[in-house]
């Protein structure tokens, strides 16, 4: 049974440019959040999709958008990258009606 | 959500018990305990969760006090693969689509030492 799996791994990117993360839930989760997780802190809630929708976001701007797609695989795209959105990009899933969420390894976004 | 308190730092020896302490004193009646870890540059791993009973799954016990102001996550034969950053998170009942996230505080730091 897979895991979660989110690509690339790494990424490198310029500021001003655009950047698109990957994710894949585990098998029979339907539920995706996104968390941005800076050198030495905890992860930050982005945002959280169900069915086809954004259901709830924290406090990022509108430069962070999603999608999810009906085989429940979502995408996690930044806009005018800055310095300051170098960081690990989580996705987690879980399945409806259960409180635990599991982890992917992670896309190592690097703005420079 | 509630606040959690975690102390930022623990020892522990191979092979023995750790035992990681969270305050939430100010937890409400439907709100759960939950514990990640985050090995170096991993994602997080769920660990276990509970409500107020107490909890043991493969890798972890979970003891909750009876007022549920604080609990303690056990592992009970630690490994050096137990080097890990250890989130203590509480969380409502799930009620409904959307509307759920994880806050992650500053976590513990713990290493077991040869």
């Amino acid at each position: 049974d897979a895991g979660v799996t989110q690509s690339p791994t790494h990424l490198i990117k310029t500021r001003g440019q655009q950047v698109t993360l990957r994710c894949s839930p585990k098998s029979g989760h339907d539920t995706v959040s996104w968390y941005q997780q800076a050198l030495g802190q905890g992860p930050q809630f982005i945002f959280q999709y169900y069915e086809e929708e954004e259901r709830q976001r924290g406090n990022f701007p509108d430069r962070f958008s999603g999608h999810q797609f009906p085989n429940y695989s979502s995408e996690l795209n930044v806009n005018a990258l800055l310095l300051g959105d170098s960081a690990l990009y989580l996705c987690a899933s879980r399945q409806t009606g259960r409180g635990e969420q599991y982890f992917g390894p992670g896309t190592r976004l690097t703005v420079t | 959500d509630a606040k959690t308190t975690q102390p930022p730092s623990m020892d522990c020896a191979e092979g023995r018990a750790a035992n990681l302490p969270c305050n939430h004193s100010t937890i409400s009646g439907n709100e759960y305990v939950y514990w990640y870890r985050q090995i170096h540059s991993q994602g997080p791993q769920y660990i276990i969760h509970g409500l107020k009973n107490n909890e043991t799954n493969e890798m972890a016990s979970l003891i909750i006090t009876e007022d549920r102001k604080s609990s303690t996550l056990i592992l009970p034969h630690a490994t050096l693969r137990d080097t890990a950053v250890y989130y203590c998170i509480v969380r409502g009942v799930y009620s409904g689509a959307g509307s759920y996230q994880l806050t992650f505080g500053k976590g513990t730091k713990l290493s077991v030492i040869p």
